[in-house]
């Protein structure tokens, strides 16, 4: 079965910094799909960015951008110039649309992100 | 363009009651998921509907939880004789049908509702 794992329950980082968050995971497939989504204090889930297993390039949206290293099963979220708006908890994905699941997504249990003025 | 539309946001039931939960996919959508969120947990998967059927539902609690899409109107949630570990955030999430190159694969999330059973 399909794992996801976030071992940074909490960040911090300044306005206007850097800051990377991890998520490995765990799977026998070859073709996948990973995702962050991001949920504010509203709780709305939203989606941040997506990567598909059989592409090399890593996926980038503005200023959120992902480093993949399928061989290490590992799809970690870079924010740049990070804005208080971007507090939030993100949770990392997993997807595999060609077997049995479905297409059904399997998230970790996420990483709380705080943006410090 | 819509979005997933939940309703309602907030439920309020008390022990042995039912819950009826609302989920209106978006303009276009025919692949429904339901998840549910413990405190200070990820979503966890409970079922996937496509109109008036259930591809999946290996997620889904054996008792008290059923699911549906009908062909008409929007998909629903329902759970029979709550109880208090019942209380969760219920997601629903649509996505375009197989075929549809754009967004294939992403699917988009509603509010949620908040269940409380007291």
């Amino acid at each position: 079965a399909q794992t996801v794992t976030q071992s940074q329950p909490e960040m911090s980082v300044q306005e206007a910094e850097t800051v990377t968050l991890s998520c490995t995971y765990d799977t026998s497939e070859s073709n996948y799909y990973l995702f962050w989504y991001k949920q504010p204090p509203s709780r709305q889930m939203i989606l941040v960015i997506r990567q598909e297993a059989y592409k090399q390039q890593n996926a980038t949206e503005n200023r959120f951008s992902v480093n993949f290293q399928k061989a290490a099963k590992s799809f970690s979220l870079k924010i740049s110039d990070s804005q208080l708006g971007d507090t939030a908890m993100y949770f990392c994905a997993f997807m595999n649309p060609y077997g049995g699941s479905q297409g059904n997504l399997i998230f970790g249990k996420g990483t709380k992100l705080s943006v410090k003025p | 363009n819509a979005g997933v539309m939940q309703n309602p946001r907030h439920l309020v039931r008390r022990r042995g009651q039912e819950a009826r939960l609302r989920c209106s996919p978006m303009k276009g959508h025919s692949h429904v998921y339901w998840y549910r969120q413990l405190p200070e947990e990820g979503l966890k998967f409970m079922v996937y509907l496509q109109k008036e059927n259930i591809i999946d539902e290996s997620g889904m609690p054996k008792e008290r939880f059923s699911a549906e899409f009908p062909k008409e109107g929007p998909s629903i949630l329902r759970i029979q004789q709550v109880v208090r570990g019942d209380s969760a955030a219920y997601f629903c999430a649509s996505s375009p049908p197989a075929g549809v190159r754009a967004g294939v694969h992403e699917q988009y999330f509603g509010p949620g509702t908040r269940l409380t059973v007291t």
